[in-house]
């Protein structure tokens, strides 16, 4: 069975960092590309990234280029995205996906949420 | 980016009644569209892609249909499991973008 396992909830300072892991099981995540979605409820769903963990490639969207920065450790199964200089903006419930196939997402992650505050 | 509106935002139901959930693209994006199912506490789920293939698992009470720009979600005789949020993507071109969220309720 293919699960997607997220880190736990996080509270940073703003101008900090965090980091987000995505444990994946019941497949290789060399296998599949790993998206990353954020989530504000005033703001709907924001596709922010993908990796391939096989070679390291990734892609991001414009706005997203300087504050995320996507990461995978095929001997952990792992995939991780760090979000640096932290806002208020940065408050959100942040999901990973695998990609189906043609950048639709056939398995989510539970979400983290990170909360921005000081 | 391909702006997807999404339309009713809320809807109301009862268990057996047929509901429809519409998203429009604001260019045409083919038949590259998805459906996800969210509900608390579970992981969001792939319910259609390529406007109208059933992802493995999805009932049949789902079905999708639309090219172009506009599409349709369409859920016969409801059960009590299908009161959730619904989502449409496009992933014709980056970005992937999404909808607004139709919720939907039990009348």
């Amino acid at each position: 069975e293919v699960q997607l396992q997220q880190s736990g909830p996080e509270l940073r300072r703003p101008g900090s960092s965090v980091k987000l892991s995505c444990k994946a099981s019941g497949y290789s995540i060399t296998d599949y590309l790993m998206h990353w979605v954020k989530h504000r409820p005033e703001h709907g769903l924001e596709w922010i990234g993908w990796i391939d963990p096989e070679d390291g490639e990734t892609k991001y969207a414009q706005k997203f280029q300087s504050k995320a920065t996507l990461t995978a450790d095929t001997s952990s199964n792992t995939a991780y995205m760090q979000l640096s200089s932290l806002t208020s903006e940065d408050t959100a419930t942040y999901f990973c996906a695998r990609d189906g196939l043609l950048q639709w997402f056939d398995y989510w992650g539970q979400g983290v949420m990170v909360t921005v505050s000081s | 980016d391909v702006q997807m509106t999404q339309s009713p935002s809320y809807l109301a139901a009862s268990p057996g009644e047929s509901v429809s959930i519409s998203c429009k693209a604001s260019k045409s994006i083919s038949n590259n569209l998805a459906w996800y199912q969210e509900k608390p506490g579970k992981a969001n789920k792939l319910l259609i892609h390529s406007g109208s293939t059933l992802q493995s698992g999805t009932p049949s009470r789902f079905s999708g249909s639309g090219s172009g720009t506009d599409f349709t979600l369409t859920i016969r005789s409801l059960e009590f499991e299908d009161f959730a949020v619904y989502y449409c993507q496009q992933y014709n071109e980056y970005p992937p973008t999404f909808g607004s969220g139709t919720k939907l309720e039990i009348k």
